[in-house]
């Protein structure tokens, strides 16, 4: 069955650092995976998806993430965190199949520090 | 163009109570899916529907149903209300019934059981 963990559930950097969210992912056949943002009393917006195109993966916002077969991963990073990147950051692996269920991780709520 | 739209944003009901919550998808897609966010965890996947048919369904009991229109909207309902269905609700429109393609979500419907 396919899965995602994020590890950590708070991160908080300072604006101008390196952002790097952590997901590693479970899943029986070729994954595709998203990740998404949520800001405050609001829904969720895909920030980027890998279909099994190219490995490093560019979103909106300045976003980007890898995917590492090799290590079961797709960190989600940005070179630069701004303070309007503070939100919270979902991990998600598609299920497969004829549904486009997705089945996410717990989040990562990302604090940027003036 | 309208996103999706989700009504009520929010409500409160007691235990033993029903509710029901409505989706407009995107204009043009007839996908529709549910998803209940449990405050600090990840949504999980209740139902997708697609061309009015039900296409998937998570591991959620029988209190919970669903239905889609002939104009693709949607309705949840949730049965014999438990404290534990607390959560926002969201729903998710997509032009395509598999996993490629990207979920819209609308800002959901905050419910409240006391």
């Amino acid at each position: 069955a396919q899965s995602v963990t994020q590890l950590g559930s708070h991160v908080s950097v300072s604006e101008g650092a390196l952002v790097l969210l952590r997901c590693n992912y479970s899943s029986s056949v070729p994954p595709y995976l998203f990740w998404y943002v949520q800001y405050p009393n609001q829904g969720l917006q895909l920030l980027l998806k890998y279909t099994s195109a190219a490995t490093l993966v560019k979103g909106i916002n300045g976003f980007e993430a890898e995917f590492k077969k090799s290590e079961t991963s797709f960190h989600l990073t940005k070179p630069s965190a701004h303070m309007s990147d503070a939100a919270e950051y979902f991990c998600a692996v598609s299920e497969g199949g004829a549904t486009n269920k997705l089945i996410f991780g717990t989040g990562t709520l990302l604090a940027v520090q003036p | 163009d309208a996103g999706v739209t989700q009504s009520p944003t929010h409500l409160i009901k007691t235990r033993g109570q029903q509710v029901t919550l409505r989706c407009s998808p995107i204009s043009g897609h007839k996908s529709v899916s549910w998803y209940q966010q449990v405050l600090g965890q990840g949504p999980q996947f209740i139902f997708q529907y697609y061309e009015k048919e039900e296409r998937g369904r998570g591991n959620f009991p029988d209190r919970f149903s669903a239905r889609q229109f002939p104009n693709y909207s949607s309705e949840l309902n949730v049965n014999a209300l438990l404290l534990g269905d607390s959560a926002l609700y969201l729903c998710a429109s997509s032009f395509q019934r598999g996993n490629t393609g990207e979920l819209f979500f609308g800002e959901g419907s905050r419910l409240t059981v006391l």
